[in-house]
Parts: structure tokens; C-alpha cells; sequence
């Protein structure tokens, strides 16, 4: 199994409700990543867990909240966006991420694309 | 400007055609990526190389370290190579978890 799963595929919210972005990998991968993606640009990494632990975060708002139960699993806890966070949230993998990880493959899954109102 | 720069930024083709896309980096690497983006959103990796020149299928992807540049051809061009197609680079003084990405090439196929 060489997947990346993502769910929903597309979410549309208002400002004040809570939802969640759930990604799963079962190839036995200890790194995982969340980026997000506007139009037209490239991915910005949000999150990076490492052995289930929290290796990065970019400065991300509060209302972003990551969240990695065990090693194939990834959730993003979402609560009072804006309208200005609507873009397509992409999960990755990789076999172990980290500081001492120079070259490595990500697996993307394919995508949430979400819609604030 | 940018630390990975990709040309040209859009990129029209026959079917049939050989297609080439650029990329130079301003910054030391540990390796280079392309990725393959469809309409629908998903990412692929296509390559990850830090010397030489791999090849898969119609794709062929050559890096030159000490020109700081990378290539990407398509060999016989087909309607569905139509995609974003992007650069990105590791670095050995961030984590290997961090890609620095282009902004990225859109490449339409006509048949």
C-alpha cells in the first residue's frame, strides 16, 4: 500500500464551526506533514510530526490544531477560520523525517480542498 | 528573488512533442525534487536526485551541481503530461522535512 488518504475531499464551513482533516498512510512511514496550498502557488508547510511527535510548526494561527494519535494517522482540528484559510490542505509522508533526514521522498495524499464562508 | 526558480512559467506543446523545464537554485542542497501536480490537486513525486540523471519511463530528469540547475524532459508528449509541474530542493542546514519549492511550470499538452 503506497497511499495517502485524505477526508474529506472538499468542506465547506462557516467561521465559527469546528471541523477536522483526517490523513492516513499504512506504509509504516514515521514523518508526516501537513502544507496548505492557494491557488496558483506553491505548498506551504503548516506541521511536520516525526515519531508522532511535533518536529514543526511554522508560526501557524491557533486556530489550526494538529493532532497524531499513532504513526498513520494525522488530524487537523480546524475552529473559527477565516475566509482567507480556504485552500486545498495537502497531508504528506515520509519513512522518517527529522533533523538528521537530508534526502527523503514525500507521499502526498490528494488533498482537501476547503471553503470558508 | 527566489531561491528555486523554474522556467518558463507556462508552457504550451503538440502531442509528440519534447518538452524541457527548468530549474536553478541559489541555495546548497542535500537533493532536488520534481513533483507532478493533476487539476485535481494530489502531488506525485516523480524524481529525487542529488547528482546525475534518472530516468523513468518518458520522463528524464538530469541535475548539474555546479551549475546549480536541473532539468526536466518529457520525451513524446501526451495530453495527460498536462499538469503543474514543480522544483523543490532539501538543504542540509534545515531538516530534511522542509522542501523549499518553486512556484512552478503549467504545462498544457494539446493532442
Amino acid at each position: 500500500d503506497t497511499e495517502v488518504t485524505q477526508t474529506p475531499k472538499h468542506l465547506v464551513m462557516g467561521m465559527t464551526n469546528k471541523k477536522s482533516l483526517k490523513c492516513e498512510q499504512h506504509m509504516g512511514h514515521r514523518a508526516m506533514y501537513w502544507y496548505k496550498q492557494k491557488a496558483k502557488k506553491p505548498p506551504e508547510l503548516m506541521f511536520v510530526y516525526s515519531y508522532e511527535k511535533l518536529s514543526i510548526n511554522e508560526s501557524v494561527p491557533s486556530r489550526f490544531s494538529p493532532e497524531c494519535p499513532n504513526s498513520s494517522l494525522l488530524n487537523l482540528h480546524l475552529h473559527a477560520l477565516q475566509p482567507e484559510d480556504s485552500a486545498l490542505y495537502l497531508c504528506a509522508s515520509s519513512r522518517k523525517g527529522g533533523d538528521r533526514v537530508y534526502q527523503e521522498t514525500q507521499y502526498f495524499g490528494p488533498g482537501t480542498r476547503l471553503l470558508v464562508l | 528573488k527566489n531561491e528555486v526558480e523554474q522556467s518558463p512559467q507556462n508552457l504550451t506543446a503538440q502531442e509528440g512533442e519534447f518538452i524541457t523545464i527548468n530549474c536553478s537554485y541559489s541555495v546548497g542542497i542535500s537533493a532536488l525534487h520534481w513533483l507532478q501536480q493533476h487539476p485535481g490537486g494530489g502531488i506525485v513525486s516523480l524524481f529525487m536526485l542529488s547528482s546525475g540523471k534518472k530516468k523513468h519511463g518518458r520522463l528524464i530528469a538530469t541535475i548539474n551541481i555546479q551549475e546549480k540547475h536541473s532539468s526536466l524532459h518529457i520525451t513524446a508528449s501526451h495530453p495527460r503530461d498536462s499538469a503543474v509541474y514543480i522544483c523543490a530542493v532539501s538543504r542540509p542546514e534545515t531538516s530534511g522535512s522542509r522542501l523549499t519549492f518553486g512556484e512552478g511550470t503549467q504545462l498544457t499538452v494539446n493532442p
